[in-house]
């Protein structure tokens, strides 16, 4: 089972910088957090990883509480092309297990 | 930039009949991946591939699956006897150092 819990849904408006939070509060010291995206019924989409120091790329930034328990994946200026569902993920082995995740509606 | 490919893109076949899903992955990646997605589920892991052999499995990967790197490129899903159950979208990936996981586009399997 996957070891985060994330809101179902959300809504941003197109421009505006969309925060999408995860709990994962039984990680283990050397597990990563993953962000995915899925648009429609595409193959997820790679979005950003990190273990406890904040972490930013072209894409987004993932800022993880020090006690590593939750994390906010941060897209800065969301497009109508950000439509999708996310995944946090906490990986464990090599596989990922992906939850239910959030639906992130951008409306004009 | 560098893409997994799969084909076929939408794959239908009967019931009992054998499949194989193609997966090229990206050139430098040295771990491979399948995952499946039944329609309205969530995407779940089947196996994982590196060195040559399998260094993970779920429980989902039983006899009927198996997977193959024939050669420096291509890496394939046999599925041996469809069942009506193994209709989902089937998706590879790859990965260079076994961090980040790039996915394909996926096929579709519908068995009837």
């Amino acid at each position: 089972d996957a070891k985060t819990t994330q809101p179902p849904s959300m809504d941003c408006a197109e421009g505006r910088a969309a925060n999408l939070p995860c709990n994962h509060s039984t990680i283990s010291g050397n597990e990563y957090v993953y962000w995915y995206r899925q648009i429609h019924s595409q193959g997820p989409q790679y979005i950003i990883h990190g273990l406890k120091n904040n972490e930013t790329n072209e894409m987004a930034s993932l800022i993880i509480t020090e006690d590593r328990k939750s994390s906010t994946l941060i897209l800065p200026h969301a497009t109508l092309r950000d439509t999708a569902v996310y995944y946090c993920i906490v990986r464990v082995t090599d596989k990922l297990i992906f939850g239910t995740g959030t639906r992130l509606q951008v409306f004009p | 930039e560098p893409e997994v490919t799969q084909t076929p893109s939408h794959q239908v076949t009967q019931m009992g009949q054998e499949v194989i899903l193609r997966c090229v992955p990206i050139s430098n990646h040295l771990y491979f991946y399948w995952y499946r997605q039944i329609l309205g589920q969530k995407v779940e892991f089947l196996v994982s591939f590196y060195n040559n052999e399998i260094s993970e499995k779920s429980e989902i990967f039983d006899d009927q699956f198996s997977v193959e790197r024939p050669d420096g490129s291509n890496f394939t899903l046999k599925i041996r006897s469809t069942k009506l159950e193994d209709s989902a979208m089937y998706f590879c990936a790859s990965s260079e150092w076994g961090y980040e996981q790039y996915f394909g586009p996926g096929t579709r399997l519908t068995v009837t």
